[in-house]
């Protein structure tokens, strides 16, 4: 089954609006926690925002959010201002306590117009 | 950002031959990683280490095998390569791996990746 879900292949947004990025998850371990990275076209994968499964607040890093619904067990990442450098492909990725991978979601590809 | 180096980043071979891949990095991290990047399948974990000399299977490490003789460097070895081994390879430190309580500090950076061609 899979562990990370991410539903939206690709996104159009207009420059300075905000945009959010789907992204649902499965697990049965109570300790893990939610990574977003971006990966632009020229391949490296940034690190963006973590959010852990027992934090009670929503993490957020600059113009990134991260909308933690532990109950619906989903992890949306929330991008404001949108800016042309945000052209990206998005992974939503996990990490369970009792694994040292990560497993990743297929990606969202995220497009800004200006 | 992290100090992860990879080299070759881009490699041409031919199938049946032997490479290696380096990772290095300054950070002095305890753990590593080795994933490949495939279309259709997202980032999965090849091997990974978790201290010097110290290494385990992920879950496609059929076919690769690893060294980690100091800290700070990580090898990828692909004995004979396949055509299906044609990936973007990247690897990853973290300063820790959590179990109890996943934490910021479990955080994985990335290298650059090597783009590795089989002919």
């Amino acid at each position: 089954a899979q562990k990370i879900t991410q539903t939206q292949p690709g996104m159009f947004v207009q420059e300075k609006e905000a945009v959010t990025l789907d992204c649902t998850y499965d697990t049965s371990d109570p300790s893990y926690g939610l990574f977003w990275y971006k990966q632009p076209s020229s391949g490296e994968m940034i690190f963006l925002i973590y959010q852990g499964s027992y934090d009670q607040q929503n993490a957020t890093e600059g113009r990134y959010s991260l909308n933690f619904q532990k109950a619906r067990k989903s992890a949306n990442l929330v991008i404001s201002a949108s800016q042309l450098g945000d052209s990206a492909m998005y992974f939503c990725a996990m990490r369970e306590g009792d694994d040292y991978k990560l497993s990743f979601g297929a990606g969202t590809t995220v497009t800004v117009r200006a | 950002d992290a100090g992860i180096t990879q080299s070759p980043r881009h490699k041409v071979t031919e199938t049946g031959t032997p490479v290696t891949l380096r990772c290095h990095q300054t950070e002095n991290h305890r753990y590593m990683y080795w994933y490949r990047q495939d279309p259709g399948h997202g980032l999965r974990l090849i091997h990974y280490s978790y201290g010097v000399k110290d290494t385990d299977k992920g879950e496609v490490s059929d076919g690769y095998s690893v060294s980690r003789s100091k800290t700070e460097d990580f090898l990828l070895t692909l004995e004979s390569a396949t055509s299906s081994q044609t990936s973007v390879y990247f690897c990853a430190i973290s300063e820790s791996v959590n179990r109890a309580q996943v934490s910021l500090t479990d955080t994985q950076y990335f290298g650059p990746g090597t783009r590795l061609t089989v002919l």
